[in-house]
């Protein structure tokens, strides 16, 4: 099993629905969770970190983590276009941190 | 702050050639990281420096790449001789030191492109 693993997509939404992007992960990669948005031909950029089971809400994003299934999640609500982008799941264990391959996000105007 | 500064954002070499690439973390930040990235593997984790030690390059895929962090300012990843494989964009991130590789909480640079013909 991959130590981070997502979904690539592409996911497709249209403007103003809630998009809805999940990881899972292994017991490798147990501590910290993290939601990185990658635009084409740009580097990586933190948007959302949780540390506790339970929902974290940060204005249109909340990400959710459940720890007993190894599950991360991030729900983008009122998607916009300039939501289109990469989305990165990623993990720390033995003081790494570790990517998923990302999900594809389309929101079609 | 001027962010994770890297060079050359594109380089283009010949298979064999040696490649240096160069990275300038965010001043104060403790930790360095290396990773690369390609469409096949993902973003990789190769090498990550604290306080300018390695600590941990068991992602550095051959001898043939090396990286050093001479001072808390500069850091270099070098590949020789170079392979058509190793086409991929290549970051360099940095944390502070209370933000650090536990915390996930990762300021990338903007990536050098290399391409091996």
């Amino acid at each position: 099993q991959k130590e981070v693993e997502q979904n690539s997509g592409p996911l497709s939404v249209p403007e103003g629905a809630i998009a809805s992007l999940n990881c899972t992960y292994s017991d490798r990669v147990s501590q910290s969770f993290f939601w990185y948005r990658q635009y084409s031909g740009k580097s990586p950029e933190l948007i959302m970190s949780i540390y506790s089971n339970g929902d974290k809400e940060d204005g249109r994003f909340t990400a959710q983590l459940n720890k007993a299934s190894q599950y991360v999640s991030l729900l983008i609500r009122d998607s916009q276009p300039s939501d289109s982008a990469t989305y990165l799941c990623a993990g720390t264990g033995g003081f790494k941190t570790i990517f998923g391959a990302g999900t594809r996000l389309f929101v079609k105007a | 702050d001027a962010g994770v500064i890297q060079s050359p954002r594109h380089e283009v070499t010949e298979m064999g050639q040696e490649v240096t690439l160069r990275c300038k973390p965010i001043s104060g930040h403790d930790y360095l990281f290396w990773y690369r990235q390609t469409m096949m593997r993902g973003l990789e984790l190769l090498i990550y420096f604290n306080n300018n030690v390695p600590i941990d390059d068991s992602g550095m895929p051959e001898d043939r790449f090396s990286a050093k962090m001479p001072n808390a300012s500069f850091s270099t990843l070098k590949i020789q001789p170079s392979e058509p494989r190793d086409s991929a964009v290549y970051f360099c991130a940095s944390s502070p030191r209370d933000r650090g590789p536990n915390t996930g909480e990762l300021f990338f640079g903007e990536g050098s492109r290399l391409t091996v013909l």
